[in-house]
């Protein structure tokens, strides 16, 4: 069974600062791996979409890395800003008969103040 | 329409009533999902449909939930009989196919008093 970890659970820091969320994953078939961001009482936003053949992708400020032989991947968020205040989950496609399924992680709670 | 949209946005029910929650995908997307998330988890998988059919429900925790998708657009999650326990955020979510990026609705809040 695919579990997901994250680490750390919750990260404060102020504005400005380069971080780094983790996630690990214990199957390493995956079919891809998706970011999400998720505002309190709101539903998921996808942030990026790594597919299983990729090392990386890069949206403005963000870029993911994927290390799927050894299940693990990581969100890079730069100069960090006050709206990015969120919870980041990272979610791993399951291969194989069921590649539609997600299997989530808990979630960083992301905190950047002023 | 330009995004997933569900409704009721919040339900409030008695334990042992019947619910319905509604999912209205991403237009031509065929693969749709309902997910279930507690207050500081993560969303669990219940179900997900490719066209009509159900592909994989091997998410759904009894055989009082139910999911149906008549026309291959809309779906119903239906849960019978209802209890405090089932008290949670449904999410639905779609994507062009399988494997391809998913994207969520808001959800609909789910309490059972």
């Amino acid at each position: 069974k695919q579990e997901v970890t994250q680490i750390p659970a919750a990260l404060s820091v102020p504005e400005g600062e380069n971080l780094v969320l983790n996630c690990s994953f214990t199957d390493s078939a995956i079919y891809n791996l998706q970011w999400f961001r998720q505002d309190p009482g709101k539903g998921l936003t996808s942030l990026l979409l790594i597919q299983s053949s990729q090392r990386e992708q890069t949206s403005g400020r963000l870029n993911a890395s994927l290390d799927k032989s050894s299940g693990r991947s990581t969100l890079y968020i730069a100069a960090s800003q006050p709206g990015d205040s969120a919870t980041y989950l990272c979610a791993v496609h399951a291969g194989g008969t069921s590649y539609g399924k997600l299997t989530f992680g808990q979630g960083t709670i992301l905190t950047v103040h002023p | 329409g330009a995004g997933v949209s569900q409704t009721p946005s919040n339900k409030v029910t008695e334990k042992g009533k019947y619910v319905e929650l509604r999912c209205d995908p991403i237009s031509g997307h065929t693969a749709l999902y309902w997910y279930r998330q507690s207050l500081g988890q993560g969303p669990e998988f219940l179900i997900y449909f490719q066209g009509t059919g159900a592909a994989d429900d091997s998410g759904l925790p009894n055989d009082r939930f139910f999911a149906v998708r008549p026309e291959g657009s809309v779906s119903t999650l239906k849960i019978q009989r209802t209890e405090r326990g089932d008290s949670a955020v449904y999410l639905c979510a779609s994507s062009l196919s399988p494997g391809n990026t998913i994207y969520f609705g808001e959800g609909s809040w789910l309490t059972v008093v």
